[in-house]
């Protein structure tokens, strides 16, 4: 099968500008990951989709990040206006949410961000 | 709240050497862990994933990892290293709600 798909696979932008991500899930699953890796550290999960539906936005910066998952299946993600420190990997993820507990997570490549 | 912590941020081993990275979990209910890795320029790559059939799990590569209650660990091992494990590895718990949390990375360097 697919797997999941992300574009573009790097971006290098000027503070202030504006830049969106996309990502395609792997056919079928249900939920949609956006996490931020920030050069040395592991994944934060940034948004968490459920179909179309929003389950935890808690870390997201919501002033200047945005995300939307229309139709439920293909995502974007916005950064206006982008920071220096935004400057870091963007990851999506899905995984379906059968019955069982250890459905783990399929990642993208990745989008790299450098913010100058 | 559920959580892992990986001790060692960087771990190198001679080729041919026993891999082992850390990894320690806070949980007050059976934990859901997984082992990924992510090599250069790539997204993370699932190694294993604790199923509760066994403490002892088995994953690709050649990599398995031990799951201890009494310990709270899921320790990551590979009895001889290869130049091409050289890579980033990261411990996961998933939470209730499909919510998935990972450790700070260990870089594993593989010493020819």
């Amino acid at each position: 099968e697919a797997g999941v798909a992300q574009s573009p696979r790097y971006k290098i932008i000027e503070k202030r500008q504006s830049v969106a991500f996309w990502c395609n899930p792997i056919s079928g699953h249900a939920t949609l990951y956006w996490y931020q890796q920030i050069l040395g550290q592991g994944p934060k999960l940034l948004i968490q989709f459920q179909n179309n539906g929003v389950v935890d936005d808690s870390q997201l910066p919501k002033d200047r990040f945005s995300a939307e998952r229309l139709k439920g299946v293909d995502s974007t993600l916005k950064i206006q206006p982008a920071k220096l420190e935004d400057s870091a990997v963007y990851l999506c993820a899905s995984s379906s949410i059968g019955a069982s507990s250890y459905n783990e997570q399929f990642f993208g490549p990745g989008t790299r961000l450098t913010v100058l | 709240a559920q959580s892992v912590t990986q001790l060692g941020s960087h771990v190198s081993v001679s080729e041919g050497a026993l891999v082992l990275l850390r990894c320690n979990y806070s949980s007050s209910v059976p934990p859901y862990l997984f082992w990924y890795v992510q090599y250069p320029n790539q997204g993370l790559q699932l190694l294993l994933k604790y199923t509760s059939a066994a403490t002892l799990v088995k994953g690709i590569n050649g990599f398995e990892a031990e799951f201890k209650k009494s310990e709270t660990s899921f320790h990551l091992t590979k009895p001889s290293a290869h130049m091409s494990d050289a890579a980033e590895y990261f411990c996961a718990v998933r939470r209730t709600g499909n919510q998935f949390y990972f450790g700070t990375g260990t870089s594993l360097t593989v010493i020819p």
